[in-house]
């Protein structure tokens, strides 16, 4: 069964670093998304995309977050300038229709 | 208003009984509302989902029942299995957006 999947599993950067989390979505998916699940607390949208560019993207998504599908198969979010506070478990997910389908097993992004 | 409010936080169900999860919601510009069913070191995968005009989804022993002036859907798990044990959201999507909100899980263990 496709699966979407995510790289790495887990990330540690220091603050003011910037990381690239790295998805790849079911093949034949056109609506990619990110979301996000802070520890304790619950799963928050941050974007979602098609057609090559972002549809809609949520009070979270700033100037310090971008996505991109460089290749037709990679979908990534990129955080330009960590916080402490952007520490979460950070999922990506695809669907052949407009509703979320198919979750990643997400990356765990840790901000010293 | 764009909460929704999901319990109980956590739930223990001994083997063949029945399941409920119960979420609530304000805004009524929501029309499509799904559970997702979430194992350890996995994303949230999509299980059942439901739109207002129905006011009962049924897909082998889950089902989804939803009252809408009321503004509160349920999952019922018939015959609960040692291994539906998981935690499930339920989450609802505006009719223009693309964006879920989802509540704050339900922890599920079916004891053998």
């Amino acid at each position: 069964e496709p699966e979407v999947t995510q790289t790495p599993s887990h990330q540690v950067t220091q603050m003011g670093q910037e990381v690239i989390l790295r998805c790849v979505p079911i093949s034949n998916h056109l609506y990619f998304y990110w979301y996000r699940q802070i520890l304790g607390q619950k799963v928050e949208f941050l974007v979602s995309f098609y057609n090559n560019e972002i549809s809609e993207k949520s009070e979270i998504f700033d100037d310090q977050f971008s996505v991109e599908r460089p290749d037709g198969s990679n979908f990534t979010l990129k955080i330009r300038s960590t916080k402490l506070e952007d520490s979460a478990m950070y999922f990506c997910a695809s669907s052949p229709v407009a509703q979320p389908r198919f979750f990643g097993p997400g990356t765990r992004l840790t901000v010293l | 208003q764009q909460q929704v409010k999901q319990s109980p936080q956590s739930l223990i169900v001994q083997k063949g009984g029945i399941s409920i999860i119960n979420c609530a919601y304000e805004n009524t510009a929501f029309d499509y509302f799904p559970w997702y069913q979430q194992f350890p070191g996995k994303g949230p995968a999509l299980l059942i989902a439901i739109r207002p005009d129905v006011s009962e989804k049924k897909e082998g022993r889950f089902t989804i029942s939803f009252n809408k002036s009321a503004k509160q859907f349920s999952l019922h798990i018939m015959d609960s299995q040692p291994g539906d044990s998981a935690t499930y959201f339920c989450a609802a999507k505006e009719t223009s957006g693309s964006r879920l909100t989802f509540g704050e899980g339900t922890q599920l263990t079916v004891n053998p």
